[in-house]
């Protein structure tokens, strides 16, 4: 089975503190992406890679930075969490960025920033 | 700005029932439409992912068509069970090739 793993289900953090949400795949994509998920809202695209150290900003990337060192690894960072970015947080990884190949999901991290 | 509407925003059924929902998006520009299937407390799984004018796909009882030119997609579900229960997310592409997404049909089958 192909697999994206999201290393926190639930975390806990407070306010100020530097936060990490770490995602590892299989498969072997070039395309990893970082989404949140929020009541009454679609998913929406932080920041996404289509390499190695490549890196392009999302829709809302204020306030977060990613890092993608190795093909199989795309870390999310928090520089210093505030209420707001209290969420659902989703990776996903594809095969192309074209959007005609269908996207794997993590199976989320539900961050609380208190 | 460019809207993805899914509807309705929730269906309770009885199991055995058949069901489908919609999905509206731009008809200029289209480039590729994907639906997923989102299980509580699991990963988002994609059922389809769609390009062409008037495509139908199937995957065991669920199926969906396609109408770009009016800008919607059908999901329908033939016989609901209890297991068919998620939320169900459409994602349009246009041309630039980034996906938006709805905020998804949530399917509830009752037993």
């Amino acid at each position: 089975d192909v697999k994206v793993t999201q290393s926190s289900r639930y975390l806990v953090k407070r306010t100020g503190e530097k936060v990490f949400l770490e995602c590892v795949q299989d498969m072997d994509h070039e395309n990893m992406f970082w989404y949140r998920q929020d009541p009454g809202l679609g998913l929406r695209l932080i920041y996404f890679s289509y390499d190695v150290k490549m890196k392009e900003k999302g829709d809302i990337p204020e306030g977060y930075s990613v890092s993608r060192e190795k093909k199989e690894r795309f870390s999310l960072i928090l520089e210093s969490a505030s209420t707001n970015q209290t969420s659902m947080y989703l990776c996903a990884s594809s095969l192309d960025s074209n959007a005609v190949e269908k996207l794997f999901f993590g199976s989320g991290t539900q961050l609380s920033v208190l | 700005i460019l809207n993805v509407e899914q509807s309705p925003q929730s269906l309770h059924v009885q199991e055995g029932d058949s069901t489908n929902f919609t999905c509206s998006f731009p008809s200029s520009n289209f480039y590729a439409l994907h639906w997923y299937r989102w299980e509580t407390a699991k990963s988002p799984e994609a059922l389809f992912v769609m390009t062409l004018n008037g495509d139908e796909k199937k995957k065991g009882r669920i199926s969906a068509t396609l109408n770009t030119k009016e800008g919607y997609s059908y999901l329908y579900i033939k016989g609901s069970q209890p297991e068919d229960s998620a939320t169900y997310l459409c994602a349009y592409a246009g041309n630039n090739r980034k996906l938006i997404w709805g905020l998804g049909t949530s399917l509830a089958v009752n037993p």
